[in-house]
């Protein structure tokens, strides 16, 4: 069975810290995605990747293949930062399984 | 270029009642994903349609269904709606041939009495 686990569920910073998101997964993947939901509903796709890292203005996403684990870091947090985030495996059949969700909130 | 829509934005139905989500995809992207969030619970894959085919569908009773017009906009189908029906339902698309990123609409939130 496909299972994905993000870690914290909750975590809360103040403004500046820099902020780590963790998602491990079980099976192996033709890609990881990394979500950003805000209150409202409202889904961005933030990066897809299959190996290495990539970086998007102060957000930076890296994968552990062997490892079967990827991490999302947000360097200088902002209050407009918080938000759910998300990470989903792909598997074959181009489906997504997705993991619970970080709620994180960035205090000014 | 105009994101993915969806419609319509709120919806109230009664149990035992049916309803139609519609979804239209940006412009070029041939598959469209729909997906499931109820409330407290994360997000659930339904149905993957792409060139009007359904290609893959998660675990989920057959009275969801759905399909894909030839411009490649998208239905999904809910029969005898069940109060665990209330959720938001999401819609994606994407441009198949190569990995590419989904994009989301805002989602259709569908309340149960």
């Amino acid at each position: 069975k496909n299972e994905v686990e993000q870690s914290p569920q909750n975590l809360t910073a103040q403004e500046g810290e820099f902020i780590t998101i963790n998602c491990s997964y079980s099976v192996g993947i033709s890609a990881l995605h990394w979500l950003q939901q805000h209150p409202g509903g409202g889904i961005v796709s933030l990066f897809m990747l299959s190996s290495g890292k990539k970086k998007h203005g102060r957000l930076i996403a890296t994968i552990n293949i062997q490892e079967k684990h990827s991490s999302l870091h947000i360097t200088a947090s902002h209050p407009r930062d918080s938000a759910v985030y998300i990470c989903a495996d792909e598997t074959s059949g181009s489906r997504l399984t997705f993991g619970e969700g970080t709620q994180l909130t960035v205090n000014p | 270029e105009a994101g993915v829509t969806q419609s319509p934005t709120h919806l109230i139905k009664t149990r035992g009642q049916q309803v139609t989500l519609r979804c239209s995809p940006i412009s070029g992207h041939t598959s469209v994903y729909w997906y499931q969030q109820a409330l407290g619970l994360g997000l659930q894959f339904l149905l993957w349609y792409d060139e009007g085919e359904e290609r893959n569908r998660g675990n989920f009773p057959p009275r969801f269904s759905g399909r894909q017009f030839p411009n490649y906009s998208s239905e999904l189908n809910v029969n005898a709606l069940e109060l665990e029906d209330s959720a938001l339902y999401l819609c994606a698309s994407r441009v198949m041939g190569s990995p590419s990123p989904q994009h989301f609409g805002d989602g259709t939130r569908l309340s149960i009495l």
